[in-house]
């Protein structure tokens, strides 16, 4: 059974920093482009990040290019998210999610439970 | 930016009925070189999170009822929910996979009489 587990959510101030991470288990970890979406309170969803297999290539939205870095450890089957300057439009229940197929442009199909991530001063 | 429009934001609905959901892309998903449609659907359950329910915009995830049928092609999409279930109460997405960023839609919450 495919399960992602993550951690690392809190409250935070504006301009700090917080690191999210997603245990992934179930499946070769290795295999798969992984990925981190949001959701704002009440609100839909937004891709933040995508990584590849290797972790040697990342893609980003516009909105957290700079701030946010997606990285693996495929040793640990673990996927994480280091979040810089964070402001409060990043308030948001953060999923880690598996993306169904080889390459940066496709569809998720298993979502972690999600962590919270509120900025706030 | 691929922009996905969804509509109707909302609706309720009486159990047995069925119901159909629009997502509109601004520019045609339609891939040449597979000659596939890269748009997929999501259903959220009040307090879960997303599940995949209908990927190149027909073809069913693994264990996903058959009362769910994703149609339509190049920038106009259809979910299509058959005989409602109280169990359908929910939030649906549509996303593009076509090119980065990856977008969805605002959503469609379905509410059952």
């Amino acid at each position: 059974e495919v399960q992602l587990v993550e951690s690392g959510g809190g409250l935070v101030q504006p301009g700090r920093s917080l690191k999210l991470s997603c245990a992934a288990s179930g499946f070769t970890f290795s295999n798969y482009y992984m990925a981190w979406v949001r959701q704002a309170p009440k609100k839909g969803l937004e891709w933040v990040a995508t990584i590849s297999t290797s972790g040697s290539r990342t893609y980003y939205p516009d909105s957290v290019k700079g701030r946010f870095t997606i990285s693996r450890d495929n040793a640990k089957s673990s996927l994480y998210l280091q979040m810089n300057s964070l402001k409060s439009e990043d308030t948001a229940t953060y999923y880690c999610a598996r993306q169904g197929g080889y390459g940066s442009r496709y569809y998720f199909d298993y979502w972690g439970q999600g962590v919270m991530v509120t900025v706030s001063s | 930016d691929i922009v996905m429009t969804q509509s109707p934001s909302s609706l309720a609905v009486s159990a047995g009925e069925t119901v159909t959901i629009n997502c509109k892309s601004s520019q045609s998903l339609f891939g040449s070189v597979r000659q596939k449609n890269y748009l997929a659907w999501y259903q959220q359950k009040p307090g879960q999170s997303p599940k995949l329910l209908i990927y190149l915009a027909s073809t069913r995830e693994s264990g996903v009822p058959d009362r769910f049928i994703g149609s339509g092609s190049g920038t106009d999409f259809t979910l299509t929910i058959s005989s409602v279930q109280a169990e359908d109460l929910a939030n649906y997405y549509c996303q593009q996979y076509y090119d980065t960023p990856l977008t969805f839609g605002s959503g469609t919450k379905l509410e059952i009489k």
